[in-house]
């Protein structure tokens, strides 16, 4: 069974500073992607970064890069100069092959707080 | 381009009536798939639809249905409402069904309230 898991309930970072976010997966399946996606306050779920399992490079996507490590089954969020928007709740989640078809599998997520 | 439409965005029904949930996709998106969100659940896959086809259903009870349109648009229907169904409502939309392509986007959601 996929699994997802992200070991930290809550977060503080500066403004200006990077931050990551932790999320480790599980699944057996060659062929899968991972997303990172913002959920704030409002409940509407803002998608911001793709990796797919055969991709070479971390993907990246402004502020956001995704540090994929395929040995370690890790794909860890990074925000660099984090802003006081940023504050949200923040979610891992994977899809994977088979007849998955467009299911995720969500991580319980983390909320970070971004502070002056 | 327009996002992931999703109606009504808040609304309030009572134990024992149904409720119907829409859910327009992204233009040219052909795969749509539905998400419960609860505090206690955590975010829960529905099921999936492409091309007029479920392809894909979570653990849910037979009262949660759906089905998608020719155009793509998709509904939910929950039936025989209990409180526990109180929740957020979430509809993704996707270009492709590969699991190892393709962004999924949401939309807004759906506040459900059962009283």
């Amino acid at each position: 069974a996929q699994k997802i898991t992200q070991t930290q309930p809550g977060m503080f970072v500066q403004e200006k500073e990077a931050v990551t976010l932790d999320c480790t997966y599980d699944t057996s399946d060659p062929s899968y992607g991972l997303f990172w996606y913002k959920q704030p306050s409002s409940g509407e779920m803002i998608f911001l970064i793709y990796q797919g399992s055969y991709d070479q490079q971390n993907a990246t996507e402004g502020r956001y890069s995704l540090n994929f490590q395929k040995a370690r089954k890790s794909a860890n969020l990074v925000i660099s100069a984090s802003q006081l928007g940023d504050s949200a709740m923040y979610f891992c989640a994977m899809r994977d092959g088979g007849r998955g078809g467009n299911k995720l599998t969500f991580g319980t997520g983390t909320q970070l707080k971004v502070e002056l | 381009k327009a996002g992931v439409t999703q109606t009504p965005r808040y609304l309030i029904k009572t134990r024992g009536q149904q409720v119907t949930l829409s859910c327009s996709p992204i233009s040219g998106h052909r795969s749509v798939s539905w998400y419960q969100q609860t505090p206690g659940q955590g975010l829960q896959f529905l099921f999936e639809y492409f091309s007029e086809t479920q392809r894909n259903k979570g653990n849910f009870p037979g009262r949660f249905s759906g089905r998608q349109f020719s155009n793509s648009r998709s509904e939910m229907n929950v039936s025989t409402l209990e409180l526990g169904d109180s929740a957020l409502y979430l509809c993704a939309s996707s270009l492709s069904t590969n699991a190892n392509t393709g962004e999924l986007f949401f939309g807004e959601g759906s506040r459900l309230t059962v009283l």
